[in-house]
């Protein structure tokens, strides 16, 4: 597998369900982030992680819950949703040096439908 | 606070026409980076090109080149001899390039190139 994989591509899960995305990077950086791309918004970053730490949280609703086990792999685990979180969710990864950002490189994404 | 407009919605040419890309930004810091992004009908964003603030020179990448202008706060995208596969979403976007690993993206336009 080369760049950033997402399983799986398409998921669809009532409101009660509890389910989990996930992403890998394999382009040894160490900086991972969640986005949101729904149709009538622009792309919403979600959450960053560097150095397997969580640096921020852009008031996400607590029905999100992310998770990064270590550095090349990134988790959303998702429960009691609604059918507005309907929408696309891409996963990206960078190098982070010394406060430097750098280029985020993204994965294909998960197409999330909530019933 | 950042903010990246992309004007243009939607634009439709047809094959072989050059059509440009408009994107217009807004931010008070001195040092940072701009993007452009492909997002296919498969979902994943494709990075084209990093430009930082401190480097005003176009740049020229086969049928794609761009003008950043810091006078016009611009970073406009060119696409010459259009081909049908060109057909996607673009995306512009900016990041600072210290503290904050966030991208602001911007509406995206949607470029069809009809054959």
């Amino acid at each position: 597998e080369t760049g950033v994989t997402q399983t799986p591509r398409h998921l669809v899960m009532g409101m009660t369900n509890k389910k989990s995305l996930k992403c890998e990077q394999h382009l040894g950086h160490n900086a991972m982030y969640w986005y949101k791309q729904s149709a009538k918004k622009p792309l919403e970053l979600m959450f960053v992680y560097s150095l397997e730490e969580r640096v921020e949280n852009n008031s996400v609703p607590s029905r999100f819950s992310p998770e990064c086990p270590n550095s090349s792999h990134l988790f959303l685990h998702l429960h009691t949703l609604q059918p507005e979180d309907s929408a696309l969710y891409l996963c990206a990864s960078s190098r982070w040096t010394g406060g430097l950002t750098d280029t985020q490189y993204f994965g294909p994404g998960t197409r999330l439908t909530v019933l | 606070a950042q903010k990246v407009t992309q004007a243009q919605t939607e634009i439709s040419v047809v094959e072989k026409e050059d059509v440009t890309l408009d994107c217009v930004y807004e931010t008070r810091d001195t040092t940072y980076y701009l993007f452009w992004y492909k997002q296919p009908p498969s979902g994943e964003l494709v990075f084209l090109i990093r430009r930082n603030s401190f480097d005003e020179q176009n740049e020229i990448s086969g049928r794609y080149s761009w003008n950043f202008q810091k006078s016009t706060s611009s970073f406009n995208f060119t696409i010459t001899a259009s081909q049908v596969v060109d057909s996607a979403v673009y995306f512009c976007a900016l990041s600072l390039i210290q503290g904050a690993q966030k991208l602001v993206f911007g509406q995206g336009t949607r470029l069809t190139i009809n054959p």
